[in-house]
């Protein structure tokens, strides 16, 4: 299967830590990805890991991937307004071309 | 580079008019798709294509028809809109196998 999960919703506030949880069924995936989408906007590439890794930092953000279990992980240290938006994580399972995103977190 | 480009940004149709929405890339990318993005289910593949003469479907390619005729261009039509297509769109290029990068949307309203 190719379904990949998210909560539709997450809210902190200012200052505190996000942490918005994606799972995941196909386990072939090389590639997961995080992507943000403001209000009005298109998807902008956050960050992504390669399936190899269990953690990957870059700046403010932190994803960490435990594939036995199947779960990806998007941290924002220190959010602040302008990380409000919606972030889909996203795989391309192994052998297909096609992008298969979860549903979006909406950050509030 | 411009990336992705898509017009038009918005449209309004009547039930049954037919459309065409534009997508192009100049990155000279392999791979183009369309999405369609509605409240609470995320984004899904409507048509792919993998190069110039090729194109398949994705989870909802009913009511869509797509062609690739030049690595750049990769236009979705809508041949008979119904008020269910009322959605945004959203056009992606990528190298074959890599990420995708996203144009900035078609909102699309069906009356």
């Amino acid at each position: 299967g190719e379904d990949v999960e998210q909560s539709l919703f997450l809210s902190v506030r200012e200052g505190d830590s996000s942490v918005i949880n994606c799972t995941y069924t196909d386990s072939s995936s090389t590639y997961l990805y995080w992507y943000k989408q403001e209000p009005g906007a298109g998807l902008q590439l956050l960050t992504y890991i390669f399936s190899n890794m269990d953690m990957k930092q870059d700046q403010r953000l932190t994803v960490l991937l435990n594939k036995k279990d199947k779960h990806l992980s998007l941290r924002i240290a220190d959010t602040q307004t302008g990380d409000s938006a919606i972030y889909f994580c996203a795989e391309i399972p192994t052998g297909f071309q096609k992008l298969v995103f979860g549903t979006g977190t909406r950050l509030l | 580079n411009a990336g992705v480009t898509q017009t038009p940004k918005f449209q309004v149709l009547k039930t049954g008019q037919s459309m065409t929405l534009q997508c192009a890339q100049d990155m000279n990318h392999e791979y183009m798709s369309w999405y369609r993005q509605d409240p609470g289910m995320g984004l899904r593949l409507i048509h792919y294509s993998v190069g110039a003469g090729i194109t398949d479907q994705g989870e909802v390619p009913n009511g869509y028809n797509v062609s690739r005729s030049t690595t750049e261009d990769f236009p979705l039509r809508l041949l008979s809109a119904a008020p269910s297509q009322t959605s945004v769109y959203f056009c992606a290029s990528s190298p074959l196998g890599q990420t995708q990068y996203f144009g900035p949307g078609t909102r699309l309203l069906v009356l």
